[in-house]
């Protein structure tokens, strides 16, 4: 399967300002990627789906201009949270297709103070 | 949207029990995948099915994908405590979206 890599692993920031979170897919070219916010002891929720080279598509009750997506290669989509809050705090993970199945980075893990 | 019930959200087993994990919908999906996911990490892909009716074994664990491609179950033979962890199902969608299941907690003691 796909090998993904997120970065930074975790990260600790302060309220009002913005984080960016990046995704590589680093063996595979990716024109999709998906990014996905999980509670402790929950399942992932989608958050968008990233298209390279277009505008990112956001699920219902996202807001685009809070969780900025951004796919400039078919290796890197970023996701940059924006003036977060303590209630931006969670696990975001993003993942690749390929076929049918999905390969998953290994999260990162957001807190804001 | 697509719903995916996942049954039981939580599992705690003796080492060397018998398990399994119900994952239902009315819809049908063009795939179905397992997961499993250990706490800071992604999920892992463990298995996918595609055809109604399919039955895949990983080692101990058995992954059946409905006749009517609505449902699938995950059957862990002779639980470890490495086994221990996050299991999750998802349907595939149009655009190569998943619909996950709420996931399945299992702790296998020793």
């Amino acid at each position: 399967g796909a090998v993904v890599s997120q970065h930074p692993s975790r990260v600790i920031c302060k309220s009002g300002t913005s984080v960016k979170i990046e995704c590589r897919s680093l063996d595979f070219q990716a024109t999709t990627m998906f990014w996905y916010r999980q509670f402790p002891k929950k399942s992932l929720m989608l958050m968008a789906t990233s298209n390279e080279g277009s505008k990112a598509t956001y699920e219902q009750g996202v807001e685009k201009d809070k969780f900025l997506i951004n796919h400039a290669s078919l290796t890197l989509s970023t996701l940059t949270v924006t003036s977060a809050h303590p209630e931006d705090s969670s696990f975001y993970i993003c993942s690749v297709t390929s076929g049918h199945e999905q390969y998953f980075g290994p999260g990162t893990r957001l807190t804001v103070t | 949207t697509q719903l995916l019930e996942q049954s039981p959200q939580f599992l705690s087993i003796q080492e060397g029990e018998n398990l399994t994990v119900y994952c239902n919908s009315s819809s049908v999906f063009s795939s179905l995948q397992w997961y499993r996911q250990e706490p800071g990490e992604g999920p892992v892909l463990l298995v996918t099915v595609v055809t109604g009716g399919e039955v895949k074994k990983l080692k101990r664990l058995t992954f059946q994908f409905g006749d009517a491609r609505k449902d699938s179950s995950l059957h862990i033979t002779a639980a470890q405590p490495g086994d221990t962890g996050l299991y999750l199902c998802a349907g595939g969608e149009y655009g190569n979206k998943l619909v996950f299941g709420a996931g399945t907690i299992l702790r296998v003691k020793s």
